[in-house]
């Protein structure tokens, strides 16, 4: 049962614009979410957090958006540069299991220049 | 580079065999994870060692098996190998316990195909 969806498997986006990376998850009791950056042949990167006490945290051109209510999260990426290209996960911790990540499928972003 | 490293970079092998992954966290890092990612998943968390104590379990098989030495490397074991266990096989450290603090840093990886 995959407790955290990207429903998305890919999204393309033209430079300059806005990216919106989408997560959804259905376990209530998660209290803690991460995004991640992996580009090929890396390990993931840390990319933001945010604690489920919080609906909105910005970092630079980032932003994570949190709705507990519909369960969902979003990445905003302003403004997309090529480099953004990458997979992103979203990933949650189990309110409790401080140190256990649960990974969604990711989702391929291709920036186009 | 994220300071963990992970070796060997590549292994192929067959069924029924048994394989080695070897990491090495970040300089002053306690905590070692292993996450598995097959085909078209997300990284599965198999296993948790912080200062050489096994700390949490996720989704690891009984063929697998973990362990963090005093120096602070760490190896998982895959044994009875199967083919749905070719995947990459990654290790992350951070400095303690807590994933709410700490960030956790990720090796690039061991893809493991299993013939």
């Amino acid at each position: 049962d995959q407790q955290v969806k990207q429903n998305s498997p890919s999204l393309s986006v033209q430079e300059g614009r806005i990216s919106i990376l989408n997560c959804d998850y259905t376990n209530s009791m998660f209290d803690y979410f991460l995004w991640y950056k992996k580009y090929p042949a890396e390990g993931p990167t840390f990319l933001i957090s945010i604690s489920s006490i919080k609906d909105k945290n910005e970092d630079g051109r980032f932003t994570v958006f949190l709705n507990k209510s519909a369960k969902h999260l979003s990445l905003h990426i302003v403004p997309s540069q090529p480099g953004d290209s990458a997979v992103y996960f979203c990933a949650a911790i189990l309110g409790g299991a401080t140190n256990k990540l649960i990974f969604g499928t990711g989702t391929l972003l291709a920036v186009q220049p | 580079d994220s300071g963990v490293t992970q070796t060997p970079k590549h292994l192929i092998t067959a069924t029924g065999q048994r394989v080695t992954l070897r990491c090495s966290p970040r300089s002053g890092d306690l905590s070692v994870y292993w996450y598995q990612q097959s085909l078209d998943q997300g990284l599965q968390f198999l296993i948790q060692y912080y200062n050489g104590e096994e700390r949490a379990k996720g989704n690891i098989l009984e063929r697998f098996s973990a362990q963090q030495f005093p120096d602070l490397h760490s190896e998982l074991n895959l044994s009875s190998l199967e083919l749905g266990d070719s995947a990459l096989y990654f290790c992350a450290s951070s400095p303690h316990l807590d994933l709410y603090t700490d960030t956790q840093y990720f090796g690039p990886g061991t893809r493991l195909t299993v013939l």
